[in-house]
């Protein structure tokens, strides 16, 4: 059984460009959730998918768009990158909409915006 | 406005030491208290409680909720280095809304 893979660990951007993160779920998982985690904070939700559907959004600007394929895995995109955007994203894969307790996430991308 | 607040945000303790760390929550359409263990990136999962007054238990972590008063408490029991990282709590909404409202941490340093 592989695990929640993340790519790329880390990325450098500049200010107005634009980011594909990429994260592939655990396999029999159906439902991936983005978070952004800024230094010292908690992860924020940023939104979910399940079955290729968006299901569920925090706070986050439509700047802020994602997909899902029918092999489960996701893309965050992120347009217009602006400098509060350097954080931690963590991806997390789960088998239903509602298994909080079996959550596992990524390693996470470090993105630093410059 | 949600919100989850955890304390103390920093604790320093030796080997053998028990350690109590808390959260507490302000949650419309609260479900669970969840708490996890972020040591380098990605968060694991520990405890999901839902019924006040129930300790869940794995070795020498173990949790409660107390949904009256509004907390949590997370107990480590005879530290260990290895338990050095930050804890994070986590209050999760009923009904289809799927976000996590996220504390910000309480890091924790177990000394030799």
């Amino acid at each position: 059984e592989t695990g929640v893979t993340q790519s790329p660990t880390h990325l450098i951007k500049t200010r107005g460009q634009q980011v594909t993160l990429r994260c592939s779920s655990q396999s029999g998982h159906n439902t991936v959730s983005w978070y952004q985690q800024a230094l010292g904070q908690g992860p924020q939700f940023i939104f979910q998918y399940y079955r290729e559907e968006e299901n569920g959004r925090g706070n986050f600007p439509p700047r802020f768009s994602g997909l899902q394929f029918p092999n489960y895995s996701s893309e965050l995109n992120v347009n217009a990158l602006e400098l509060d955007d350097s954080a931690l994203y963590l991806c997390a894969s789960s088998q239903d909409r509602v298994s909080y307790n079996e959550q596992f996430f990524g390693p996470g991308t470090r993105l630093t915006v410059l | 406005e949600d919100k989850v607040v955890q304390s103390p945000l920093s604790l320093v303790v030796h080997e053998g030491d028990t350690v109590t760390l808390n959260c507490s929550y302000e949650v419309t359409n609260f479900r669970s208290l969840l708490w996890y263990k972020q040591e380098k990136k990605a968060p694991t999962f520990l405890f999901m409680l839902t019924s006040s007054g129930i300790e869940k238990k794995s070795g020498r972590l173990s949790s409660i909720l107390d949904k009256k008063e509004l907390f949590s408490i997370l107990n480590i029991t005879a530290t260990q280095t290895g338990d050095s990282a930050v804890y994070l709590c986590a209050g999760s909404l009923t009904g289809n809304n799927r976000k996590l409202i996220w504390g910000l941490g309480t890091s924790l340093a177990v000394n030799p």
